[in-house]
């Protein structure tokens, strides 16, 4: 089955920074890769997806990039604010599992005032 | 906007104990999952449920667990016999599809604590 690795686990930047946070995935297959952000004892929310037929997409401060050979795709915040601090999880979806997601294992983002 | 609801926010039980856990997934959403995060682990799916059957399950999903639509609004997610490790966060989500386009929208999720 599909396997998601996460990097890093932990992530500290001065507000104002840029924050990566680096997934990759085994099943060359998945074609579907949702990021959410999840704050302490709350649900994970989406905030962005990309499907696997484009290589990139934003949505104001928020990015995600998408390298189908390397399986690899990555989150990319701008100007970080306090308020991006939480717990990130990318996530993958092989299209013949019952749209079973995969998770990484998370980036808990500090962003520092 | 329209959200996922999830009943109890925390169920406390003994080792052995019956629980149910209750979702009401988005109105109109056809596609139904259930998945569970063990404090400061990452999220972990169980199961996904679409007309009424079961569509696909992880290895997590044993004889001890069982899911149903009761009525045309409630999701739920049984666990027969507790045990401690199934001490966590259980999330239920839906989507409205099943391509490679749909998002999956998730509950706040019952913290289960099994003691």
């Amino acid at each position: 089955g599909e396997n998601v690795e996460q990097h890093p686990s932990t992530l500290s930047v001065q507000e104002g920074d840029s924050a990566v946070i680096k997934c990759t995935y085994s099943d060359s297959a998945s074609n579907y890769f949702p990021w959410y952000k999840q704050e302490l004892g709350k649900r994970p929310q989406l905030i962005i997806d990309i499907r696997s037929n484009v290589g990139e997409k934003k949505d104001q401060r928020i990015a995600v990039t998408l390298n189908k050979t390397a399986k690899h795709f990555s989150l990319h915040i701008t100007e970080t604010q306090p308020e991006d601090s939480a717990v990130y999880f990318c996530a993958s979806r092989e299209p013949n599992a019952g749209n079973m997601l995969t998770f990484g294992g998370g980036t808990r983002l500090m962003v520092k005032p | 906007e329209p959200e996922v609801t999830q009943t109890p926010s925390h169920q406390v039980t003994q080792m052995g104990q019956e629980v149910i856990l209750r979702c009401v997934p988005i109105s109109n959403h056809l596609y139904f999952y259930w998945y569970r995060q063990i404090l400061g682990q990452k999220v972990e799916f169980l199961v996904s449920f679409y007309n009424n059957e079961i569509s696909e399950k992880s290895e997590i999903f044993d004889d001890q667990f069982s899911v149903e639509r009761p009525d045309g609004s409630n999701f739920t997610l049984k666990i027969r016999s507790t045990k401690l490790e199934d001490s966590a966060m259980y999330f239920c989500a839906s989507s409205l599809t099943s391509g490679m386009y749909n998002e999956q929208f998730f509950g706040p999720g019952t913290r289960l604590t099994v003691l």
